[in-house]
């Protein structure tokens, strides 16, 4: 069990469209995920933390507005990247913190490439 | 700001031997540490955690070793094998101000056949 998901696996967009990343709790509720961004040889950045039924959290130096995250559901986050740009090409994983527990589960990574 | 960071960026080691991998960080009031293993294009793995008030834990093949006094981290695999290779992270968690997981800086493991 617990198992987390990301869609789409890969996807290229032109800069200044815009991308949505689902990450999604198969057989677990969770009502906080968070987002992390790696680029090529570094290690993985806390973006943001998504709270079920509210406002997610960023980290100091995360646009908001061009990281849009929303948390809909316990099984359910979605990052949008808007506007993208070349910069924004990266690897985005998510991951799912169990309700009522301390386990936090990775999903396999979404790679966005912006062109 | 608070880190987690790693001492070695590389290590290779001889299928069957030992490896070693060590981890320094910042945040005194961690509430536990992790290792994570991530293969290329993956997502990261987890292996093994320790709490802050233990100081060792062992697993299979593994083992993690937390000396509070220095602040240091270390996995411990024992008999390498290929299948190993991949890039450890080592993670610290806290629950101060909301639940977070921080990643160091990461080590790649190579292990030769």
């Amino acid at each position: 069990g617990a198992v987390v998901s990301q869609h789409p696996s890969r996807v290229i967009c032109k800069s200044g469209t815009s991308v949505k990343i689902e990450c999604r709790s198969l057989d677990f509720q969770a009502t906080t995920m968070f987002w992390y961004r790696q680029f090529p040889k570094q290690s993985l950045m806390l973006m943001a933390t998504s709270n079920e039924g509210s406002k997610a959290t960023y980290e100091q130096g995360v646009e908001k507005d061009k990281f849009l995250i929303n948390h809909a559901s316990l099984t359910l986050s979605t990052l949008t990247v808007t506007s993208a740009h070349p910069e924004d090409s990266s690897f985005y994983i998510c991951s799912a913190r169990r309700q009522g527990t301390n386990e936090q589960y990775f999903g396999p990574g979404t790679r966005l490439t912006v062109t | 700001g608070e880190s987690v960071g790693l001492h070695l960026p590389t290590l290779s080691v001889q299928e069957g031997d030992n490896s070693i991998i060590n981890c320094a960080y910042s945040n005194s009031a961690s509430d536990y540490f992790i290792w994570y293993k991530q293969e290329s294009g993956k997502g990261p793995q987890f292996i093994i955690d320790i709490r802050s008030n233990m100081d060792k834990r062992q697993g299979q093949r593994v083992t993690v070793l937390l000396n509070k006094t220095v602040k240091h981290l270390s996995l411990q695999i024992a008999a390498t094998q290929p299948g190993d290779s991949a890039v450890y992270f080592c993670a610290e968690t806290s629950y101060t101000g909301g639940f977070k997981t921080i990643f160091g800086a990461g080590t790649r493991l190579f292990v030769k056949a």
